[in-house]
């Protein structure tokens, strides 16, 4: 089984520039998921998709953040003017509709540096 | 207080030792529960995970003790593979969004 794509890995961009995330769930997983991870802490949840609707995106950013999954698989997530504290690990996870035993997978993540 | 909440460590061991980390949250009613493993500038990988009634996998064995509200994951025979952060995940409960909740992790460090 093939598992969660992201792209690209590193992105390294000035602040205020935009930047925009990839990412192509396992097949058939109606659940996927964006997290921001900061150096030191722990994964946190920016938006979460059931097929191409929004469940939750209550810590997302939405002046600067963005996010979309229009045809309910592939996902984008931008950030638009990016700031120096946006500098984190971005992180897709994807897993099936209502799964209760098994936690998720994640992507390999990109890799974000703002200078 | 934070929804869920781990020691960071690092915790330094040589090889053969046994190993525990505890990990607490803040919610009572919380659903499912996890272990993820992630090593240096990689994403986590789910280890195990946590069930009522304790549950063990080769060297590792993970517990939840819901009246203190707090999931365990004890190593033995600790290898130097072992090294990496350890995070626990939390289902909060009565959410039909299924978002785990991580702590910030747990660094592990087993020395020859």
């Amino acid at each position: 089984e093939a598992g969660v794509a992201q792209s690209p890995r590193y992105k390294i961009i000035e602040k205020r520039q935009s930047v925009a995330f990839w990412c192509n769930p396992i097949s058939g997983h109606a659940t996927l998921y964006w997290y921001q991870q900061i150096l030191g802490q722990g994964p946190k949840l920016l938006i979460q998709f059931q097929n191409n609707g929004v469940v939750d995106d209550s810590q997302l950013p939405k002046d600067r953040f963005s996010a979309e999954r229009l045809k309910g698989v592939d996902s984008t997530l931008k950030i638009q003017p990016a700031k120096l504290e946006d500098s984190a690990v971005y992180l897709c996870a994807s897993s099936l509709a209502g799964f209760y035993g098994s936690g998720y997978t994640f992507g390999s993540g990109t890799r974000l540096t703002v200078v | 207080r934070k929804e869920v909440e781990q020691d960071p460590g690092p915790f330094n061991v040589p090889e053969g030792a046994t190993v525990a980390f505890n990990c607490t949250y803040s919610n009572s009613a919380s659903q499912s529960f996890f272990w993820y493993r992630q090593d240096c500038r990689k994403e986590p990988k789910l280890l195990m995970s946590v069930y009522s009634s304790g549950n063990e996998d080769g060297r590792f064995t993970a517990q939840l003790n819901r009246a203190s509200q707090y999931i365990s994951l004890l190593i033995r025979d600790s290898k130097l593979s072992d090294s990496a952060t350890y995070l626990c995940a939390v289902l909060p409960p009565m959410d039909s969004s299924y978002k785990l909740i991580f702590g910030s992790g747990t660094r592990l460090l087993v020395r020859p």
